[in-house]
């Protein structure tokens, strides 16, 4: 079946150390986002790519970093350097330039110890 | 600056009944309006998206409205089920040349559905 997968679901981490969230869609989708989601609040853009080898920071990039090697592939690392890495953090594809239907993973859940 | 602001925050209501949740938005240049639904602990499925020019769209006992002149628009739930219990976000489409299709999302509405 098409869809997005991030991996993991679950992520505990020290502080200090950095951690990559993985997310791989097979939808042939061009364009890929990055969220972070925080209790009571809305989506929070932190990078997008609209092609591969390319991407942008979205509102809240600081402490974070991506790639984009592959159409089906983007994954988030999470830095030493992000303040407050405990989050939700939710992948998502859509066609070109966001034009279409913005499809989401189920979610990975960071937790800072 | 483009805000999206939903109410009320929570809701609670009985099994069977209808309900109905609201969406102002300060959006500009607007593309479309989209409504998701948010399971605890998943991510968001899509239900509704809407440009200027429609007024109604409907998903099975999901309909969403929108009112472009006063910028408002409201998801109603019909018969509601104890699987509708979720977040309900309201998402609003800016394009930009640039950057193509840049979401504004709201802070959603908690439903709970009790029997």
């Amino acid at each position: 079946d098409g869809g997005i997968t991030q991996s993991p679901k679950y992520l505990f981490r020290k502080e200090g150390q950095n951690v990559t969230l993985s997310c791989e869609q097979n939808l042939n989708h061009d364009a890929m986002y990055w969220y972070r989601q925080d209790p009571g609040q809305g989506l929070r853009l932190i990078y997008y790519s609209q092609i591969v080898n390319d991407f942008q920071k979205g509102d809240i990039a600081e402490g974070y970093s991506v790639s984009r090697e592959k159409k089906e592939s983007f994954p988030l690392t999470v830095t030493s350097a992000q303040k407050n890495p405990t989050a939700f953090y939710l992948c998502a594809s859509s066609t070109y330039q966001g034009a279409g239907e913005l499809f989401f993973g189920e979610g990975s859940r960071l937790t800072v110890l | 600056k483009n805000q999206v602001e939903q109410s009320p925050q929570s809701l609670i209501i009985l099994e069977g009944k209808n309900c109905t949740l609201q969406c102002n938005y300060t959006v500009s240049p607007f593309s479309n309006l989209r409504w998701y639904k948010q399971d605890t602990g998943r991510g968001p499925v899509s239900l509704t998206i809407m440009t200027f020019s429609e007024n109604t769209k409907s998903n099975g006992r999901y309909t969403a409205t929108l009112d472009a002149d006063t910028k408002q628009s409201s998801l109603h739930i019909t018969a509601s089920q104890l699987s509708d219990s979720a977040s309900y976000i309201c998402v609003v489409s800016v394009y930009d040349n640039n950057a193509g299709n840049m979401l504004t999302f709201g802070g959603g509405t908690r439903l709970m559905v009790k029997p």
